[in-house]
């Protein structure tokens, strides 16, 4: 069964970079993509992006200017950079396995079946 | 973006109650919904993918069903263990986007 643990700084200034890792076990990393998902405090879920193991990256277009995700397949971890934060990057961080499935005619859909335990990241001055 | 709207925000019912909570998109996407459930403290968990496939080990109490732009999901019978926030999540088209969520609290 994967697990997925993360870890990162927990409190930026703004303009800092913000960088998580999340390292995979229990699975072998093969054949899947790899997310970062953030939700603000009291609110919803926002994709941020994926990556899968060949380096392939997808990113949300409103933060695609500022966020690398990158993947080390020696060490089986995956890293989010989300350059310039502020207030509004304030949210607790998860990492994600994504699940796809195919449709008809072979297209990709994508949802997040193992996730890690979260890092609260808040931007404060 | 594709946006997703739930209802209610927040419900409240008894153990043993039919809970309904539904999710609609700005646009069909199809089946290509899941639901997550988050209980207080942890992350979401997901309980259904293509509109009503259950996943592994979830109850069967648990079901889903739509397509197009509207979706439900229900409990047949609520559990106290059922305590947390549900949220809907469309995968027709990036970038993925999340509905804000249900709240269900247990009278």
């Amino acid at each position: 069964q994967v697990q997925l643990q993360q870890w990162g700084a927990g409190l930026l200034k703004p303009s800092d970079t913000l960088s998580l890792t999340c390292a995979i076990s229990g699975e072998s990393p093969s054949g899947y993509f790899w997310s970062w998902i953030r939700q603000p405090p009291g609110t919803g879920l926002e994709w941020i992006g994926d990556i899968n193991l060949s380096g392939g990256t997808n990113y949300n277009p409103s933060l695609k200017s500022r966020v690398t995700i990158s993947i080390d397949r020696s060490k089986n971890q995956f890293s989010l950079n989300l350059t310039s934060v502020t207030a509004a990057d304030t949210a607790l961080y998860y990492c994600a396995r994504v699940l796809v499935t195919y449709g008809g005619i072979g297209v990709p859909y994508n949802w997040f079946d193992a996730w890690g335990q979260g890092t609260l990241v808040t931007v404060s001055s | 973006d594709i946006q997703m709207t739930q209802s209610p925000s927040s419900v409240s019912a008894s153990v043993g109650d039919r809970v309904t909570i539904t999710c609609r998109a700005s646009q069909d996407i199809g089946t290509w919904l899941a639901w997550y459930q988050q209980k207080p403290g942890k992350a979401p968990k997901l309980l259904m993918s293509s509109s009503s496939k259950l996943q592994k080990g979830v109850p069967s109490r648990f079901s889903g069903s739509g397509s197009g732009t509207d979706f439900t999901l229900t409990i047949s019978s609520l559990q106290p263990e059922d305590l947390a926030t549900y949220f809907c999540q469309q995968a027709n088209s990036l970038p993925y986007t999340f509905g804000l969520g249900t709240k269900l609290e247990i009278k």
